[in-house]
């Protein structure tokens, strides 16, 4: 059974910064691109960023350019999100997610993150 | 940035066909995806490459494209297909992905 577990979300200040972590389990976590995609309260689906599968090249959403980073270690199946100077716009509930990869869309059941001014 | 348009909503009654539609300058060169997302659920892919059906997804749901608009369509709507659905692409260089604003089917 395929499981995407996210962790680390929780209650920050602004300003502050936050360490999201996605365990990842039956699949081959290395061969698939992954994604976060948030989802502030009562609104739509937002694609954060994106890592390739070696950890060698990523995209940022404009919104969180250089203040989030996106990683992944494929020795322990997890993905990481490292945010930085959060506000309250970063608000929302974190997915970590495949999206589309070979007739198939894995996505966990999302964290949420709350910036409080 | 690139944009993704979308119906906020759609209103359709039991049986009867629903359209969503989903619009974008790069849409004939990138592919669609359609996903489902219930309250307090994660997203559900339901079309991908804009017009396949995953396994285990009804036949009622399929997808066409026509230049800068694809369309989902449900026909037979049922209730249990009231939800959010959200269209996603790519822009043109395909770096940086993209969802629509989300559409509410509302079975009447």
């Amino acid at each position: 059974e395929v499981q995407l577990v996210e962790s680390g979300g929780g209650l920050v200040q602004r300003g502050g910064s936050l360490r999201l972590s996605c365990a990842a389990s039956g699949f081959t976590f290395s061969t698939y691109w992954m994604h976060w995609v948030r989802q502030a309260p009562g609104k739509g689906l937002v694609w954060v960023s994106r890592i390739n599968t070696d950890g060698s090249g990523a995209n940022y959403a404009d919104s969180v350019k250089g203040r989030f980073t996106i990683s992944r270690d494929n020795a322990k199946n997890t993905l990481y999100l490292q945010m930085n100077s959060l506000t309250a716009e970063d608000t929302a509930v974190y997915y970590c997610a495949t999206l589309y990869h070979d007739f198939e869309s894995y996505w966990g059941q999302g964290i949420m993150v709350t910036v409080s001014s | 940035s690139y944009e993704l348009t979308q119906p906020p909503s759609v209103s359709v009654s039991p049986r009867q066909t629903a359209r969503i539609t989903c619009s974008g300058d790069a849409l004939p060169k990138q592919y669609v995806y359609w996903y489902q997302q219930k309250p307090g659920q994660a997203p559900v892919l339901v079309i991908y490459k804009d017009s396949e059906r995953p396994s285990g997804i009804p036949e009622r749901f399929s997808g066409s494209s026509s230049g800068t608009t694809v369309t989902l369509t449900i026909t037979g709507v049922q209730a249990e297909d009231e939800a959010d659905y959200y269209c996603q692409s790519a822009d043109s260089s395909g770096a940086y992905l993209v969802f629509g604003g989300g559409t509410k089917l509302t079975v009447l």
